[in-house]
This record gives structure tokens, sequence and C-alpha cells, in this order.
């Protein structure tokens, strides 16, 4: 069974600091996407950044970028320049790929990252 | 519409009472899941719908849960007789399908909390 798993419950950073949560999985599958999400406190989650496993080039969107070491199982998000606004519950996911694959997401336990003035 | 949208975005029911859960998707997508999402946990798959068709149902904890999407697009995820344990944020997702490389992400709604009492 695909697990997903991000051992910081809590984390802290200084406003325009850097900060990076970890994730790490576990899964048989060779083709699957990877997800963070963002959860602020009005329970919508919103999309960070996505990487196929296919592509061995990390994604970045703006200040958000991943190292995803697939050998390794392990995809962390570093935030450049923290903001405020990036104070929020960040979700890793994972998602079967392929062709009639439904989307179905696998969550982590998420992290509750604080962006301090 | 522009997103996801759910009803009522809070829900207080005296156990053993049956509530009912509505969620409208974006127009156009055929998948829809539902995920329950206890309070400081990340959500948990419960159903996924193809159009009309409830395709996984895995995920529902009990045979107090009952989800449907009879005409493809709005869903409503009825609980029977609930209990305390029901109480979490249930979040409702849609996306494109079948899964498509260009385009793999579930857009999420604001999710209902219900409260059991």
């Amino acid at each position: 069974a695909q697990t997903v798993t991000q051992s910081q419950p809590e984390m802290s950073v200084q406003e325009a600091e850097t900060v990076t949560l970890s994730c790490t999985y576990d899964t048989s599958e060779s083709n699957y996407y990877l997800f963070w999400y963002k959860q602020p406190p009005s329970r919508q989650m919103i999309l960070v950044i996505r990487q196929e496993a296919y592509k061995q080039q990390n994604a970045t969107e703006n200040r958000f970028s991943v190292n995803f070491q697939k050998a390794a199982k392990s995809f962390s998000l570093k935030i450049s320049d923290s903001q405020l606004g990036d104070t929020a519950m960040y979700f890793c996911a994972f998602s079967w790929g392929g062709s009639g694959n439904t989307g179905k997401l696998i969550f982590g336990q998420g992290t509750t990252l604080q962006v301090k003035p | 519409g522009a997103g996801v949208s759910q009803s009522p975005r809070y829900k207080v029911a005296k156990r053993g009472q049956d509530v009912a859960l509505r969620c409208d998707p974006i127009s156009g997508h055929v998948s829809l899941f539902w995920y329950q999402q206890a309070l400081g946990q990340g959500p948990e798959f419960l159903t996924y719908f193809q159009n009309e068709a409830q395709l996984d149902k895995s995920g529902l904890p009990s045979d107090r849960f009952f989800a449907e999407r009879p005409e493809g697009s709005v869903s409503t995820l009825k609980i029977q007789r609930t209990q305390q344990e029901d109480s979490a944020v249930y979040l409702c997702a849609s996306s494109l399908a079948p899964v498509r490389p260009s385009k793999p992400e579930a857009f999420f709604g604001q999710g209902t909390r219900l409260t059991v009492v």
C-alpha cells in the first residue's frame, strides 16, 4: 500500500527566510505524481506544486521548489523568501499515474508552518 | 461555477441525527472525490465518482455513510445516525478524468465542518 509520511508536525521560519518541509513516501509504482498542498485556516486545499515521477527535473513555482529524490522516495518542499501569507498547514500527497487511474490522493499527516514577522 | 462549492460550511448535529452534505464540482469535471479530515490530520479518501458512477467506495468507514451523484454533477454525502467519531471536516474535490499528464491535480472545496454533539 502507498504511504506518505511527514515527520515534522510543526515548523517555524522568520519572514524572508527559507524553510524546507520534508516528505517521504513508499510505493512500488513507477508512474505516479507527487503534490504539495497548502491548507490555510479557511480549510480550502490549494495546490502549491506538483511533480511527475518520470521527470528528473525538480519542479519550481516562483518561491516554491521541490527536491525530488526518486530512489530515496523523498519529496521535500523548499519555500524561499517566506511571507506571512505562507502560514498554513502543508500536506504532501501521492497519486497514481497512467491511464485509468482516478486521481485519488494519499495524504501525509501535514506540517503546520508558521511564518514569524 | 469557478470553483468547487460545498454546503453547509458548518453543521452541528445531535448524536443519532442524519446529515446531508452537498458538493457542487467545477463544471465539466467528471471525477468527484470525498475526503474526511479529522482535526490536525491529513485528509483520508472516502469515495470516488466518475460521472454518476460510484467506482470506488473503499474508504467509507461504515454502512452509515452513503454518497450519491445521480446526474453526474452535484454530489451528496449522507451520514445516518451520526456518532461523535464522525466529527471532522468533509472535503470534496473534482478533477478531469481520465487522469491526464497535463492536468492531474484535483481542486478542492472549502469543506464542511461537522460537529456531532
